[in-house]
């Protein structure tokens, strides 16, 4: 039972290269969700999908692009690498918002440093 | 706009305490409150979800309690163990995506 698998788990960068963070699911969620978690700032939302093709901005979605092409898959991209995007990389997935109150699930995050 | 508020921010206690955790949110329409455990360099863990009709939840040594009144609720641990050691968050789910405290960082001191 895999649940929620992010790739990959650590990951070095220099300014200004690019790279995408892979986040599957097993569950059959339709939403899924890219969170960064910084010391003292907590949680904050980047993008999320409420289904296949869809995605939505967040809270911090500067710098960041999404896709949602298969259900089971949401990749978080960044297009030019900058210190500011050192941080812990969280997704998530769910049934729904919370209306058929099911919790949500997370990765065990990725860990990106730019240099 | 959703705002959640966790207090206090760390919390150090000898192993055996009973300990309240609170968490605070700004909007009283939601369908749910969600208690989550992170241990260090890893993901977030569903602890209790709470639904907006509930006033108590219970799991183990675990109870958390819900006033959607007043916009509080609170994680309650029985007996800390150092394996309690940990950082719970509280979030609150309504008509977005969860909105989440900043967490409390426990300490159980054996």
């Amino acid at each position: 039972n895999a649940g929620v698998t992010q790739t990959p788990k650590f990951r070095v960068l220099k300014t200004g290269q690019s790279m995408t963070l892979l986040c599957a699911q097993d569950m059959n969620h339709e939403y899924m969700y890219w969170y960064r978690q910084d010391p003292g700032m907590g949680l904050r939302l980047i993008h999320y999908s409420v289904g296949e093709g869809t995605t939505a901005k967040g809270e911090v979605p500067d710098g960041y692009n999404v896709s949602r092409l298969k259900k089971q898959n949401f990749l978080l991209g960044l297009e030019s690498a900058a210190p500011s995007q050192t941080s812990v990389y969280f997704c998530a997935s769910g049934r729904d918002f919370g209306q058929l109150n099911q919790p949500q699930h997370f990765g065990d995050g990725t860990r990106l440093s730019i240099l | 706009k959703q705002e959640v508020t966790q207090i206090p921010a760390a919390l150090s206690v000898p192993e055996g305490e009973n300990l309240v955790l609170n968490c605070s949110f700004t909007d009283s329409a939601i369908y749910n409150l969600q208690w989550f455990r992170q241990d260090p360099g890893k993901g977030l863990t569903s602890l209790l979800l709470i639904q907006s009709s509930q006033r108590e939840q219970t799991s183990g040594r675990l109870n958390a309690s819900l006033d959607k009144s007043s916009g509080r609720s609170t994680l309650y641990i029985a007996a800390s163990q150092p394996g309690d050691s940990a950082t719970y968050l509280c979030a609150a789910s309504g008509n977005t995506p969860l909105v989440f405290g900043k967490g409390t960082r426990l300490s159980v001191i054996a």
